[in-house]
């Protein structure tokens, strides 16, 4: 099966813990991204990555980092830093060109204890 | 920044009456996308539109663009109540990334 996979779908952590969501995709698109979305929201894009080895900020970058070492997986690791990490973390793809539908994931619910 | 700005916030409806949402944006783009979002879930792809087309339709949606008013509509015909879920307009300024409006709840009664 073609898609994109989040891993773990429900995460909990305590206040001061580093913790890393999991993003993989099988569909050999270029194209990577993190959004974060607060209840009753729209989306809001955190980093995102145009081909390996290379990404770029997006509109909330403070207290997130990500990695982009394979095609496949664009890991985003929320740190201690981030003041209000609780929030629903969105992952998606898209083939590169002027045509950029973007494939989601289904999400993972982050909670700070 | 968020571009896209999505009317009504929250729309309720029959089963088999339309449903139209509308979205405005601030600067030019090279196309809008609409996905919807079902409570908890991912975001699918709905429709996409370029800056030079006016109008496109797939099965019961149907898409308009109007540059020069900075506008897209959404209608879904015929409404059912599997339609209920978010919808969300995107638009792509740059070639590399989207941004997201705030959305329409839809909401249809059985």
């Amino acid at each position: 099966d073609g898609g994109i996979t989040q891993s773990p779908k429900y995460l909990f952590r305590k206040e001061g813990q580093n913790v890393t969501l999991s993003c993989e995709q099988n569909l050999n698109h270029d194209a990577m991204y993190w959004y974060r979305q607060d209840p009753g929201q729209g989306l809001r894009l955190i980093y995102y990555s145009q081909i390996v080895n290379d990404f770029q900020k997006g509109d909330i970058a403070e207290g997130y980092s990500v990695s982009r070492e394979k095609k496949e997986s664009f890991p985003l690791t929320v740190t201690s830093a981030q003041k209000n990490p609780t929030a629903f973390y969105l992952c998606a793809s898209s083939p590169q060109g002027l045509r950029n539908e973007q494939f989601f994931g289904p999400g993972t619910r982050l909670t700070v204890l | 920044s968020q571009q896209g700005e999505e009317d009504p916030q929250a729309l309720s409806i029959q089963e088999g009456e339309n449903a139209t949402m509308n979205c405005s944006y601030k600067t030019s783009i090279n196309n809008l996308q609409w996905y919807r979002q079902n409570s908890g879930r991912g975001l699918v792809h709905l429709i996409l539109i370029r800056s030079n087309e006016r109008e496109k339709h797939s099965g019961r949606l149907r898409v308009t663009l109007d540059t020069s008013k900075k506008s897209s509509s959404l209608l879904i015909t015929a409404s059912r109540a599997a339609d209920t879920a978010s919808y969300f307009c995107a638009t792509d300024a740059s070639g590399s990334r989207l941004t997201f409006g705030e959305g329409t709840q839809l909401t249809v009664n059985p």
